[in-house]
């Protein structure tokens, strides 16, 4: 069964100490992995795609990395503002269809 | 980034009354929208996969004729509680997307509360 996990479930960091967010999958035929952030009582901001092991891309202090059994959310140095729930996904086929990790909730202390 | 509405962001209704919440793509036409439901703490369940002019597939689990889906047109999507019930409060969250392939777009999320 397809599956995505991701690690740890909560992360908490000081401002400026950067780290790295781990989403693992077993995924037949992935199509797309991608990275959203949620804040609380909100919905999901999109954050990457990643279409195949090796890609990397980055947004500010953001930057995903995909290998083929991992993706990698790395924050550098990040800020207060940067804590919020990130959530990987991904879809196999052709009905756009994606399936969530539980989350990490990252806070980040002044 | 593309933009994608939903109304009301949060309402009260009374058991066994009927709730509408409308998605709507701002900027986009979206061949697909979906709708989901979180609880708190955990993540998104997809409820329903919509496409414009056809009937929505519906996830295992999801009773069709509680949750009703119309997609009127590339812009809008509706999600119709009906007759609510306490166990049906909930985050819902719709989402929105160009195509195969392409990333969803999600929306605020509406707030509901039955009571």
């Amino acid at each position: 069964e397809d599956q995505v996990t991701q690690s740890p479930e909560a992360l908490r960091l000081q401002e400026g100490e950067s780290s790295s967010l781990n989403c693992s999958y077993t995924v037949s035929g992935l199509r797309g992995l991608f990275w959203y952030r949620q804040d609380p009582g909100k919905g999901p901001e999109f954050l990457f795609t990643l279409y195949s092991a090796g890609e990397e891309k980055e947004k500010e202090r953001l930057k995903a990395t995909l290998t083929k059994k991992e993706s990698f959310l790395h924050i550098t140095a990040p800020k207060p503002e940067d804590s919020a729930t990130y959530l990987c996904a991904f879809h196999t086929g052709a009905n756009s269809k994606l399936t969530f990790g539980k989350g990490i909730t990252l806070s980040v202390r002044p | 980034g593309a933009v994608v509405s939903q109304h009301p962001s949060r309402v009260i209704c009374k058991s066994g009354t009927s709730v509408k919440i409308e998605c709507r793509s701002l900027d986009f036409q979206a061949t697909t929208m979906f709708w989901y439901r979180q609880f708190p703490k955990q993540s998104l369940m997809l409820m329903a996969t919509s496409n414009e002019g056809s009937k929505a597939t519906y996830e295992q689990g999801v009773e069709k004729d509680k949750f009703l889906i119309n997609h009127a047109s590339l812009t809008l999507s509706t999600l119709t509680v009906t007759s609510a019930h306490p166990e049906d409060s909930s985050f819902y969250i719709c989402s929105a997307t160009l195509g195969p392939f392409y990333e969803q777009y999600f929306g605020p999320g509406t707030r509901l509360t039955v009571t």
